[in-house]
């Protein structure tokens, strides 16, 4: 089974924090997401990655930077937290692929508070 | 960019009856379309995929059909129940090495569906 595991379920930091939310896969994947979902957006890609120290902007990335030293570790930083950052963070796995599946992987999820 | 747009935004059917979601997509080089069930408080999980070289696929009781044309694609869910009751998500992904934006998924805003027994 593939397992995508993230550091946290929940997390409660004040404005102005840095914020590492860490993200590991075990299934040797060569592409990493981080996505936020709010109600009624859906899931939007903050950043990706398709190898190591690779990193590729998503729709919206301004607030936050990747780090991906390690091919089963992709972490996000909210370098100074805001309240609008207040929100789900699911990061995600897959393989590259041409044909079959591109499965992404999800992990369960960071509930992030801002305040 | 790849644009997904999703309808409907809610769904409530009765136990027994199908359901049916639609998404259309902007971009035609786009080949890949997945949907996605999220259960309330779980992670999203897919539940059926479809290249661009094929019209139709089903997996017992849900099927997905691609018109490339129109560019659109649905997901059936017949004889409901209440265990599919969730928020489905589908999506769309552009050929790899394409270019910018190749490895991304790009997703609609989601359906909340609800089966009433």
């Amino acid at each position: 089974d593939v397992k995508v595991t993230q550091s946290s379920r929940y997390l409660v930091k004040r404005t102005g924090e840095k914020v590492f939310l860490e993200c590991v896969q075990d299934m040797d994947h060569e592409n990493m997401f981080w996505y936020r979902q709010d109600p009624g957006l859906g899931l939007r890609l903050i950043y990706f990655s398709y190898d190591v120290k690779m990193k590729e902007k998503g729709d919206i990335p301004e607030g936050y930077s990747v780090s991906r030293e390690k091919k089963e570790r992709f972490s996000l930083i909210l370098e100074s937290a805001s309240t609008n950052q207040t929100s789900m963070y699911l990061c995600a796995s897959s393989e590259l692929r041409e044909t079959g599946s591109n499965e992404q992987f999800f992990g369960p999820g960071t509930r992030l508070t801002v305040l | 960019g790849e644009n997904v747009e999703q309808h409907p935004s809610t769904l409530s059917v009765q136990e027994g009856d199908s359901a049916v979601i639609k998404c259309t997509y902007s971009d035609s080089a786009s080949n890949y379309f997945p949907w996605y069930k999220q259960e309330l408080g779980k992670r999203p999980q897919l539940i059926i995929d479809i290249r661009s070289n094929v019209g139709e696929k089903k997996d017992q009781r849900i099927a997905v059909t691609l018109n490339k044309t129109a560019k659109h694609f649905s997901l059936h869910i017949t004889e409901t129940q209440p265990e599919d009751s969730a928020v489905y998500f589908c999506a769309a992904l552009p050929p790899l090495y394409s270019g910018a934006g190749s490895y991304q998924l790009t997703f609609g805003k989601g359906t909340k569906l609800s089966v009433i027994p």
